[in-house]
């Protein structure tokens, strides 16, 4: 088995407080992000996604918002619940090597405090 | 739409022995991927298929792995002969076409496989 893992950031939020979580992304010509959330025992779902011209896209409460020149994603969650408690990861979408490439990023977890 | 079904949920297996993880994807999808999630790594892409041909194997770990599309609603992951480090969640997952390989990406639930 593994000895060391990663440790997830993590991220506690009164319910009813906004949520912001950050990610880095790594290669500059990426150019479509996502945000996925995984509960605990499920796949990845799909929050909200956004293309590299733009720079912020609303959702149902949530908002990303894309910063090119610090290869820098963030989603916002309004009004925080305690079903938004999971693991969140950005994703990254570019080509190498003559495919489409994703890399998901380590994840942060959320914690809703009721 | 029952979305994407994996199969078995747990696997547990003795180290050597073959493992099968089984994937229906959605009806419609023509992408089809097959990650690997573990704490060291978090998720990883293994494989990918479009219209049911690997595009993509860059990600296989080894040549124990290898990773099957017979037809458009179901593929197969194949770990032969297992070892303890291939314990991991893996996730199926299918998209449908629409200039990148993410739009619509949807995941199933995962096998979480354990090799003692």
């Amino acid at each position: 088995g593994e000895s060391v893992g990663l440790h997830l950031p993590t991220l506690s939020v009164q319910e009813g407080d906004n949520s912001i979580i950050n990610c880095a992304y790594s290669n500059s010509a990426s150019d479509y992000f996502i945000w996925y959330k995984q509960e605990s025992g499920k796949g990845p779902q799909f929050i909200i996604d956004i293309r590299s011209n733009m720079d912020k896209r609303q959702g149902q409460r949530v908002t990303v918002l894309l910063n090119k020149t610090v290869k820098h994603l963030s989603l916002q969650i309004a009004a925080t619940q305690p079903g938004d408690s999971a693991v969140y990861f950005c994703a990254e979408n570019f080509f190498s090597g003559g495919y489409q490439k994703v890399t998901f990023g380590i994840g942060t977890k959320l914690q809703v405090i009721p | 739409d029952a979305g994407v079904i994996q199969s078995p949920r747990h696997e547990v297996t003795e180290m050597g022995q073959e493992v099968t993880l089984r994937c229906k994807p959605i009806s419609g999808h023509d992408y089809l991927f097959w990650y690997r999630q573990t704490m060291m790594r978090g998720l990883e892409l293994l494989i990918y298929f479009n219209n049911n041909v690997p595009i993509d194997d860059s990600g296989m770990p080894e040549d124990r792995f290898s990773a099957k599309m017979p037809n458009a609603s179901f593929s197969t992951l194949k770990i032969q002969p297992s070892e303890p480090r291939d314990s991991a969640v893996y996730f199926c997952a299918s998209s449908t076409e629409g200039g990148s390989s993410v739009y619509g990406y949807t995941f199933g639930s995962g096998t979480r496989l354990t090799v003692v």
